[in-house]
């Protein structure tokens, strides 16, 4: 069974428009990582946040780790069409593991110029 | 760094025939992993080596699965004999540490079985 779940499944926005996708997951975990897709390629790791942290930015990427509500959200601020692609949360769980990356269904992200 | 190298790209083969993947992980990364992702199932992980050993096989589906790393620098995942639900795209990925670092993956074989 998958550990993390993104919602939406879709979602289409239009060039600059902000993206936020939400993760949810459901045992303790160590670490929770993004990784994006694109079409026919392999994942791309785009950021880690751990337990004990709170936020975490990189580039036009913000990421948030709420562990009370075991939930994460991925925001990408002033999309471009060639953010279009899938992204994957997944998690690693306390204690950390390099066995159970485990990846959730992923959201498939549109940005329409 | 080349990356993760996989080969093939695609392999389309017939039932019954037995399919080998390859994978060559970035030098220095002591983890390397095995997933196969389809549209039903999504990401799976098949198995994972750490320092060439075989840490953990209970992703691989059946017994006509094999995997094996014979040195740093190189791993296999064999199919025998293939059969048409083993259409997939196959990755593998490495890391280095215990998944308190991101992983980087190779860009996948899609393999068809006919």
């Amino acid at each position: 069974s998958q550990q993390g779940e993104e919602d939406p499944q879709a979602l289409s926005i239009q060039e600059g428009e902000n993206a936020t996708m939400n993760c949810s997951y459901k045992t303790s975990i160590n670490n929770l990582q993004w990784y994006r897709q694109n079409s026919g390629r392999g994942l791309v790791h785009l950021i880690l946040i751990r337990s004990n942290e709170r936020e975490k930015h990189s580039g036009r990427l913000r990421v948030t780790l709420d562990t009370s509500k075991k939930s994460s959200s991925l925001l990408i601020t002033a999309s471009r069409a060639a953010d279009t692609a899938s992204y994957f949360c997944a998690t690693v769980p306390s204690p950390g593991s390099a066995r159970q990356l485990t990846f959730g269904s992923g959201t498939q992200l549109t940005v329409l110029p | 760094d080349a990356g993760v190298i996989q080969s093939p790209r695609h392999e389309v083969t017939e039932m019954g025939q037995e399919v080998t993947l390859r994978c060559k992980p970035i030098s220095g990364h002591d983890y390397l992993f095995w997933y196969r992702q389809t549209m039903m199932r999504g990401l799976e992980l098949l198995i994972y080596f750490n320092n060439n050993v075989p840490i953990d096989d209970s992703g691989m589906p059946e017994d006509r699965f094999s995997a094996k790393m014979p040195n740093a620098s190189f791993s296999t995942l064999k199919i025998q004999p293939s059969e048409p639900r083993d259409s997939a795209v196959y990755f593998c990925a490495s890391s280095l540490g215990t998944g308190a670092y991101g992983y980087t993956f190779g860009s996948g074989t899609r393999l068809t079985v006919v």
